[in-house]
């Protein structure tokens, strides 16, 4: 089955970049998502990609993608405080259901 | 508009008590999702709901648990019998179509106890 791994905790300090990596093994994965989670409340999609493309920007968030080693991650540039949050990578492929990472969380230390 | 609006959203519940979470989508959404996430666990997918159907069901365990999308109304996840291990943060999503490049929104989550 489809399996999405991500490191657990990143910590960065305000004003870096944070890069959160994900990884993946479903070959037939379609669309690559980042979510955001913020304590108490559901998911914010950030931005996501089609797999036939290899890196998309948006503002402060790029999303690279390196289908060959199933490879996801997402830069947060100039990160600031109310960033910190967790970080779920999906993927999906035929059915549109999501299949998450176990998130990371990032922490943002002023 | 409001968004996907889940409710209770916190609920306890003794063991061999029912549980039911309900999800009423965004306006226009006909398609309704059911993750589960368990404590420092990823969202699991559990079944994909349209108006009155039930599309796939594969993430949801066979006994215990149901769901329904009724033509009027919020989507409702019940499980019968809670135990323990059914503990976790059971989340909606809805979005306007099939498409993949559509975007699902989700609710705030419901945080199912079992005591």
């Amino acid at each position: 089955g489809e399996d999405v791994e991500q490191s657990l905790f990143l910590s960065v300090r305000e004003g870096d970049s944070s890069v959160i990596n994900c990884t993946y093994t479903d070959s037939s994965s379609t669309y690559l998502y980042w979510y955001k989670q913020e304590p108490g409340a559901g998911l914010q999609l950030l931005t996501y990609i089609f797999s036939n493309m290899d890196m998309k920007q948006d503002q402060r968030l790029t999303v690279l993608l390196n289908k060959k080693d199933k490879h996801l991650s997402l830069r947060i540039a100039d990160t600031q405080t109310g960033d910190s949050a967790i970080y779920f990578c999906a993927e999906t492929a035929e059915a549109n259901n999501l299949f998450f990472g176990t998130g990371t969380r990032l922490t943002v230390i002023p | 508009n409001a968004g996907v609006m889940q409710n209770p959203r916190h609920l306890v519940r003794r063991r061999g008590q029912e549980a039911r979470l309900r999800c009423s989508p965004m306006k226009g959404h006909s398609h309704v999702y059911w993750y589960r996430q368990l404590p420092e666990e990823g969202l699991k997918f559990m079944v994909y709901l349209q108006k009155e159907n039930i599309i796939d069901e594969s993430g949801m365990p066979k006994e215990r648990f149901s769901a329904e999308f009724p033509k009027e109304g919020p989507s409702i996840l019940r499980i019968q019998q809670v135990v323990r291990g059914d503990s976790a943060a059971y989340f909606c999503a809805s979005s306007l179509s099939r498409d993949l490049n559509t975007e699902a929104f989700f609710g705030q989550g419901t945080r199912l106890t079992v005591v």
